[in-house]
This record gives structure tokens, sequence and C-alpha cells, in this order.
């Protein structure tokens, strides 16, 4: 069946360092891609996402490009900040009522 | 912006009751979605709803129910809580599910069930 899988965490960096959070993803469609950010305390919400393949995804300096050879939606970041520290999920809708939803990577940045 | 409001941010409740968290949204979207979020388990989907009166089950529907009277409200029933269902409940809203549209969700409500 469809699924998504990323990478397990915690991930812990210091300010200013290169993030990449994996993500694959299987479908028998052609899904849409997301990525959702989730703060302490809050609910999800969408970060960026792709439609097609070879789209890029941009916001807030996260960026993830949409490639269907190796079925991957990676999330990078050039230079975190301790404001960045959240839970990030990787998600996938081939255009049914379900959005597959990665299990969620928890992502720690000192100061 | 679309806003996704839910009835409460925290709640504790005795097992046995029933208990209503009502989810709210602003942007005329035609399908909302209960998932309970529980750690190590990411997010689970309970029901959602495609129409008023509408509704499906999702992949854990056992223990729930949820009530669709207006397109802007979508409540989610626990008709005898227990302890197991002590958990953070988050509601989402979507506009065109064919059109593979993200999902809005709203802050979350915390249930214990003591």
């Amino acid at each position: 069946g469809d699924s998504v899988t990323q990478m397990e965490g915690p991930v812990t960096l210091s300010e200013e360092a290169f993030l990449t959070i994996n993500c694959t993803y299987t479908a028998t469609g052609y899904p849409s891609l997301f990525w959702y950010v989730q703060y302490p305390g809050e609910g999800l919400q969408l970060l960026l996402k792709a439609t097609k393949a070879d789209d890029k995804g941009s916001n807030k300096g996260f960026e993830a490009t949409y490639r269907k050879e190796t079925t991957s939606f990676h999330l990078e970041k050039g230079s975190v900040q301790v404001s960045d520290s959240a839970v990030y999920f990787c998600a996938q809708n081939t255009g049914g009522f379900k959005t597959i939803f990665g299990a969620g990577t928890r992502l720690f940045v000192k100061a | 912006d679309v806003k996704v409001t839910q009835s409460s941010r925290y709640l504790v409740k005795r097992t046995g009751e029933k208990v209503f968290l009502e989810c709210v949204q602003d942007m005329d979207h035609e399908n909302m979605f209960w998932y309970r979020q529980d750690p190590g388990l990411g997010l689970r989907l309970i029901y959602f709803s495609y129409d008023v009166k509408m509704k499906e089950k999702g992949d854990i529907p056992e223990g729930y129910s949820v009530s669709r009277e207006k397109k802007e409200r979508f409540s989610l029933i626990l008709e005898s809580a227990s302890t197991n269902q002590t958990s953070m409940y988050l509601c989402a809203s979507t506009l065109r599910v064919d059109r593979k549209d993200e999902q809005y969700f709203g802050p979350g409500t915390r249930l214990t069930v003591t």
C-alpha cells in the first residue's frame, strides 16, 4: 500500500548548521507531496508542497524537490535557527480522502 | 487565511463520561477530518466527512462517532471515554480532495481521561 517513510529522530543540530530530513514514499498514483511542521503545543501547519515531478517547494528558507525517480522529497535548510525546533512531517496525497503522514522527525536546534 | 478552531486546548474527563470535541472552519471547506496523535504512532485518521451529514470511518473509528450538521462544524464524540483514549486530537479541513489539496489543522485538543 501507499506509505511515507522519514528518518527517525531526534535530530540535534547547532544553530546555523545545515539540515536534511529524508523522506521517501511509495504510491500507486501521482501524489502531491507535503512537509508540515508542528511547533510545541500546536497543530500541524503546512511548510511547503510540490504537486508534480521536479517541482521544488520552498518556504522560510526550507526547500524540498519532488524526485520521482528516487521517490523522495527530502527537506533541507542551509542554516537552521533555534526557532526551527519542532516536529516535521512528510506527507502524500494521491487524490483521495486519505493523506498519508510519516511518523514525524523531531528537530532540536541548540544555540 | 483559513482558520480551523477547536473548542478546547486541554480537557480532563473521567472514565465513562461522554465527551464532545468540536471543530469549526471558516473557509467553506467540503472535507473535514479528525485525527489522534500519539508518541511513536504519528497521526491516525479516526473519521472524515465529505459533506454535511456524510461521514466515513478512518483507520481507528472504534469508540468514536462524529456529527456534521453544518458545513463548517465537525464534532467528535467519545460515547464512553476510556483511559486509552487519552491523546492529542487534531481536526483538519481541506477544500478539494480531487486536487490533492493540503490540509489545514486546528491547534489540537489534549484530552486526558482519568
